[in-house]
């Protein structure tokens, strides 16, 4: 089974805040990716990144920033936390040949 | 990047085989096919992955025509607990680059 952790699993919080969702994999695989899913809906690709100091914007506008210092860690960052962000957020890495996405269990995130 | 089409829902009952067509018309040359299933408030998980004809693992079994234009998966003697929804990505191999974009999965829902 892969190893990709999401932290913290539910996170409730006010608007205004800021928040980081910690995403981190064992796997030292190379790509990862960050998906934005609302309830019953489909998996929107927000972030993704090549490697270590390369990270690139997904197909669905996002408010979001993502950083990529170190291999195995892949965090996402709201500055600004609004109602309008309140979905599940997922991650999922990447190893090289013809492996599939590896996912975590998300975050599900809540704006008051 | 190749665009997939599959039904929103489909029914079935316990212990039917079902099948889930899956369109990609625009598939490049290179693109494998992978499907994954996913249950409420978890990431989606691996199922099976091929380039052509019939592949089949323990779980499913998956059939790609000789255009590879479209796939279907099929679940045999499906259970309650196969109550899911099931996406097929179409992706470019890993030193080709490439978003991994989602369709918008298919629900299927299995009756006793």
């Amino acid at each position: 089974e892969a190893d990709i952790y999401q932290t913290p699993r539910y996170l409730v919080i006010g608007t205004g805040k800021k928040i980081t969702l910690e995403c981190s994999q064992t796997m030292g695989h190379d790509k990862m990716y960050w998906y934005q899913q609302d309830p019953g809906m489909e998996l929107h690709l927000i972030h993704y990144s090549y490697g270590v100091n390369s990270t690139e914007k997904g197909d669905l506008s996002s408010e979001s920033t993502v950083s990529r210092i170190r291999t195995e860690h892949f965090p996402l960052t709201l500055e600004s936390a609004r109602p309008s962000h309140t979905s599940q957020y997922l991650c999922a890495s990447l190893g090289q040949g013809n492996s599939p996405l590896h996912f975590g269990n998300g975050t599900r995130l809540t704006v008051t | 990047l190749a665009k997939t089409t599959q039904p929103i829902s489909m029914d079935s009952y316990e212990g039917q085989e079902v099948n889930i067509t899956c369109s990609h018309n625009n598939i490049a040359t290179n693109d494998y096919i992978t499907w994954y299933q996913q249950f409420p408030s978890q990431g989606p998980r691996f199922i099976i992955q091929g380039y052509k004809t019939k592949v089949t693992n323990e779980v499913a079994s998956l059939f790609i025509p000789a255009d590879r234009k479209s796939s279907t998966l099929s679940l045999p003697r499906v259970s309650l607990s196969d109550t899911a929804v099931y996406y097929c990505l179409v992706a470019p191999p890993y030193n080709q680059g490439g978003k991994l974009i989602f369709g918008q999965g298919t629900e299927l829902s299995v009756k006793p």
